[in-house]
Parts: structure tokens; sequence; C-alpha cells
């Protein structure tokens, strides 16, 4: 069954440092998408960075990467040079290729000190 | 370009009442759905449709009905409304393979 794992409820990083946000997911599914969304207090949902399954090299967006360690099911979040702006709440998703459906992580909180 | 819009932005029902939450999108995406938002438990899908006559049931579709008679339109229909369904209400779209477009949500209360 689908699932998805995010174990940091919340984090703290300091501005201008890098951070990982951590997930992992459960398939059985060989093709699968893997997202990475942000929700700022605003309450809008923004999509973020997109890693297909069969991709060879890990996704970049700007500031944003995904670490893609597709043995151990895991696709963690990079966030570099962090901005006060990045502060949001932030969610990894995963469409199963079999079954369309699209289904969320309990998301990690991200406070960026200055 | 609207997006997915959304509407009512704000609801206050109250216990066995019913109602429709509507969702329309106008970028031609087969691939809608609903999910809501409670604190500390991210986003749970409640109903999908991949087009125009098919749904099928997410992960928490109790006390919720969902129809897609064209590819625009999504309404989620409460049929007796309860506190529990107190929430967060985002529907979204996107081709069958892409990132998902949000709505701006719905914030519903039942007393």
């Amino acid at each position: 069954a689908q699932k998805i794992t995010q174990t940091q409820p919340g984090m703290f990083v300091q501005e201008k440092e890098a951070v990982t946000l951590d997930c992992t997911y459960d398939t059985s599914d060989q093709s699968y998408g893997l997202f990475w969304y942000k929700q700022p207090s605003s309450g809008e949902m923004i999509f973020l960075i997109y890693q297909g399954s069969y991709d060879e090299q890990n996704a970049t967006e700007g500031r944003y990467s995904l670490n893609f360690q597709k043995a151990r099911k895991s696709a963690n979040l990079v966030i570099s040079a962090s901005q006060l702006g990045d502060s949001a709440m932030y969610f990894c998703a995963m469409r199963e290729t079999s079954y369309d459906k699209v289904i969320f992580g309990p998301g990690t909180s991200l406070s960026v000190i200055p | 370009n609207a997006g997915v819009t959304q509407t009512p932005k704000f609801q206050v029902l109250k216990t066995g009442q019913s109602m429709t939450l509507q969702c329309a999108q106008d970028m031609n995406h087969e691939y809608m759905s609903w999910y809501r938002q409670d604190p500390g438990m991210g986003l749970r899908l409640i109903h999908y449709s991949v087009g125009a006559g098919i749904t099928d049931q997410g992960e928490v579709p109790n006390g919720y009905n969902v129809s897609r008679s064209t590819t625009e339109d999504f309404p989620l229909r409460l049929l007796s409304a309860a506190p529990s369904q107190t929430s967060v209400y985002f529907c979204a779209s996107s081709s069958l393979a892409g990132e998902q477009f949000f709505g701006p949500g719905t914030r519903l209360t039942v007393l």
C-alpha cells in the first residue's frame, strides 16, 4: 500500500544555511512519481519539485534539489541558502502509476532563523 | 486562466446538514482530487477522478460523495455533516502524470 513518512514534525535552520527535509515512501509499484509542495502560512499549496522513479539524475529546481535514493525508498528535499521566506510547511507526495491517486505525508514545519 | 477555483471559501454547518463544495478547473486536466487537511495529519485524500464519469475512493471517503459529469467540475457532497468533518478542504487537478494545481481551499466548521 502507498505510504509516505516524514519523520521531522518541525525543523529549524539558520538563514543562508542548507537544510534537508526527510521523506521515505512505501510502494510496490516500479513506476511512480514523487513531489514536494510548500504551504506557507497563507495556506496555498505551491509545487516545488518532481522526481520520476526512472529518472537517473536527481531533480533540481533553483535552490531546491531532491536527494533520491531508490533502493532506500527515500526522496529528501534539500533547500540551499535558506531564506526567511522558506519558513512554511513542506509536504512530500507520491503518485503510483498503477493507481493514479496522489497521497501526501504528514508534513514538516520549517522555521528559518535570522 | 483561473486555474482551480473553489467555492465557498468559508462555511459553517450544523450537524446533520448537507452541502456541496464546488470545484472547477479550466486547464483541461484529466485528474481531479479532494483532500482534507487537519493539523498534524497532512493532506488526506477523500476521492479522486481520472476523467469524466470515473471516480474512486481515497484514504478517507466515508461521509462524502463525488461525481464527475464534466472534465471541468468535481463537486464534493457532504451527506450529513458531523463535527469530525470540520477541516480545510482542498481541490486539486493535474494531468495524469504531472504536478497538481490546488485551489485556495474551503474552511468548513460543523457545529
